[in-house]
Order: structure tokens, then sequence, then C-alpha cells
């Protein structure tokens, strides 16, 4: 079992819908969980991260769920500039952390 | 808004040269990382970096790498002797905190001939 999973996308969405995106992970020992975007070619940049008790930020919700092991992302009312690949990102560890990508999901909002 | 850099920004070399490559993380950051990502994959975990000794490391990390914060803000990834499938794009990224948000500098594109 992969590390962390993400849905394989593409998700091609029209302006103004609503799309979830959802991720797992297998190791217990994971500390910190955060989403990030990723524009083609360039650097992954921090979304938000993500807590048991919710938290959101404008347009995006991101949720925690341990005992399932299970991260999502929710985005309202989508707009072109939210067209990038959505990477679910967790830290293991209590010494060291080792930080692990997943393969990403890419979504196109299309006008 | 303090910002992890990264020189330079495409590295071309030939197979079995060393390369360096350079992170400035944010001033404050205490934490440091390096990964890679190559064309079309996932960004994979090299490794990690706090109180001058590497902390974790993942199995690509093998002894032809080696990281090193020569003074008080560089922090450099050695490649001693490159091969092909190094070719990838490498991203510093720096933290306040070990479980914290990681912040990318914009990366170098390594290309092995």
């Amino acid at each position: 079992r992969k590390e962390v999973e993400q849905d394989p996308g593409p998700f091609n969405v029209p302006e103004g819908a609503t799309v979830a995106f959802n991720c797992t992970y297998s190791n217990s020992a994971s500390q910190s969980f955060f989403w990030y975007r990723q524009d083609c070619r360039k650097e992954p940049k921090l979304l938000m991260s993500v807590y048991s008790s919710g938290n959101e930020d404008g347009r995006f919700t991101a949720q925690l769920n341990r005992a399932s092991q299970y991260i999502s992302l929710l985005i309202r009312d989508s707009k072109l500039s939210d067209s990038a690949t959505y990477l679910c990102v967790v830290n293991i560890g209590t010494g060291g952390f080792k930080t692990i990508f997943g393969a990403g999901t890419r979504l196109f909002v299309k006008a | 808004e303090p910002e992890v850099t990264q020189t330079p920004s495409h590295q071309v070399t030939q197979m079995g040269q060393e390369v360096i490559l350079r992170c400035v993380p944010i001033s404050n950051h205490l934490y440091f990382y390096w990964y890679r990502q190559i064309l079309g994959q996932k960004v994979e975990f090299l490794v990690s970096f706090y109180n001058n000794e590497i902390s974790e490391k993942s199995e690509i990390f093998d002894d032809q790498f080696s990281v090193e914060r020569p003074d008080g803000s560089n922090f450099t990834l050695k490649i001693r002797s490159t091969k092909l499938e190094d070719s990838a794009m490498y991203f510093c990224a720096s933290s306040s905190g070990g479980a914290n948000e990681q912040f990318f500098g914009p990366g170098t594109r390594l290309t092995v001939l």
C-alpha cells in the first residue's frame, strides 16, 4: 500500500463547481498534514494545514480523520485560477521527520 | 515576504561529474530539506537536516549524496558522481519546526547528459 494515496484524476469541472479531493495515508506515526498546490514546472506552494477539527480558508476547507487515516480538501465556487495539481502531504515521525507527498490530483477548471 | 531561494535555476552536467546545488532557506527557520521531482512524477523526499546534522533520509539518498550547511545562510546538496537518472528538478525547503509547514524554493533543474 502506498504511504500517501490520492485520487488519480484529472478532474475537469466548470467554473463555480464544488470539487472534493480525497487522500489516505498508511503510517500511523504520521504527525502533521497539509495540502499543497503545484502549477506546471513550479514548486509546491502551501495551500493549508489540515487538522482534526477541520479548517477553512475562504473557499477552501480541509478535514482530517485520524481514525480512518483520511484527509480531504473541498474547493467551493472554483475559479479558472484553481487549475493546478493538488498534493496531499504527510509528515511522519517523532524525532526526525520524513515528508511524504501523494502523487497529486490534477484539476482543470473550465469557463 | 521571506522566501527560499535556490541557485542555479538550471544546471547541465556530464555523467560522472560532481554538482553542488545551493539553497538559502528562510532566515529564522531551523529545519531544512531536499526533494527531487523527476519529470511527470511525484515529489520525493531526499533528506531533512536539523542542528547541523541529517535528521532523516530516504532510500534515494545514498552515498553519492551529501548535504552541508557551510555557513549561517546556505544549505547545499552535493551529488558526487552524477548519473543519467539523477536528471530531475531538485527542491529545497525550510520550516520553523519539524512538523510544521514547509516553504519551497523555485527549484534547480538538473540535466545529466
